[in-house]
């Protein structure tokens, strides 16, 4: 069965440094999703991408769908502490959306 | 945006007792109702997938009779956890499908943290 792999768990950045998580999965996604969750909060969607080699920015932020859509990447520059939470990658499988294991962001000032 | 409300937010009750939870769209009429269940630090778990006016479809592994579904209408779906134990202890959400924006985003409630003691 389809397995994707989101990576690393846990990432504790001082302020200002870069963060990027990763989901690879062994088999093509017809898309993928990116969610964040603040601590004691709910997932908020972020973005969707689509098409294969897909670059996507909103502000610090850039997400990445691989070439051959197995790969999806967040990257987030000069991190704030506003960053902190959960970013969870998500792929559509029938009408469902399955989520990853999420990364947990802690940023220092 | 969209907005999805869930109540309540916190609820405790003793082992073996029944607990409602609620999910309305508030503000757009949700055509597909998702419950995930969440363990501290873990990802969310699709419980079940709900369809207004039809039968939820389960995920495989989550007890149907256990955990109640309903979708009585297009801003509505609860969840009831019956007979509740303490290993049924989580935080439960809610997401919804349908909203203005694009027919892919899933708008998630606040959550819903049952403590069974």
């Amino acid at each position: 069965g389809q397995q994707v792999m989101q990576i690393p768990q846990y990432q504790h950045v001082q302020e200002g440094e870069d963060f990027t998580t990763y989901c690879n999965s062994s088999t093509t996604l017809s898309n993928i999703q990116w969610y964040k969750q603040r601590p004691g909060g709910h997932p908020v969607f972020l973005i969707q991408l689509v098409k294969s080699g897909e670059v996507k920015k909103q502000k610090r932020l850039t997400f990445q769908f691989g070439e051959a859509k197995k790969n999806s990447s967040l990257h987030i520059t000069a991190t704030q502490t506003t960053d902190v939470g959960t970013y969870f990658c998500a792929w559509g499988d029938g009408n469902k959306l399955v989520f990853g294991a999420g990364t947990i962001l802690r940023v220092k000032s | 945006g969209a907005v999805v409300s869930q109540h309540p937010s916190r609820v405790i009750c003793k082992s073996g007792t029944s607990v409602k939870i609620e999910c309305r769209s508030l503000d757009f009429q949700a055509t597909t109702m998702f419950w995930y269940r969440q363990f501290p630090k873990q990802s969310l778990m699709l419980m079940a997938t709900s369809n207004e006016g039809s039968k939820a479809t389960y995920e495989q592994g989550v007890e149907k009779d256990k955990f109640l579904i309903n979708h009585a209408s297009l801003t509505l779906s609860t969840l009831t956890v019956t007979s509740a134990h303490p290993e049924d202890s989580s935080f439960y959400i809610c997401s919804a499908r349908g909203g203005g924006g694009h027919s892919y985003e899933q708008y998630f409630g606040p959550g819903t943290r049952l403590t069974v003691t």
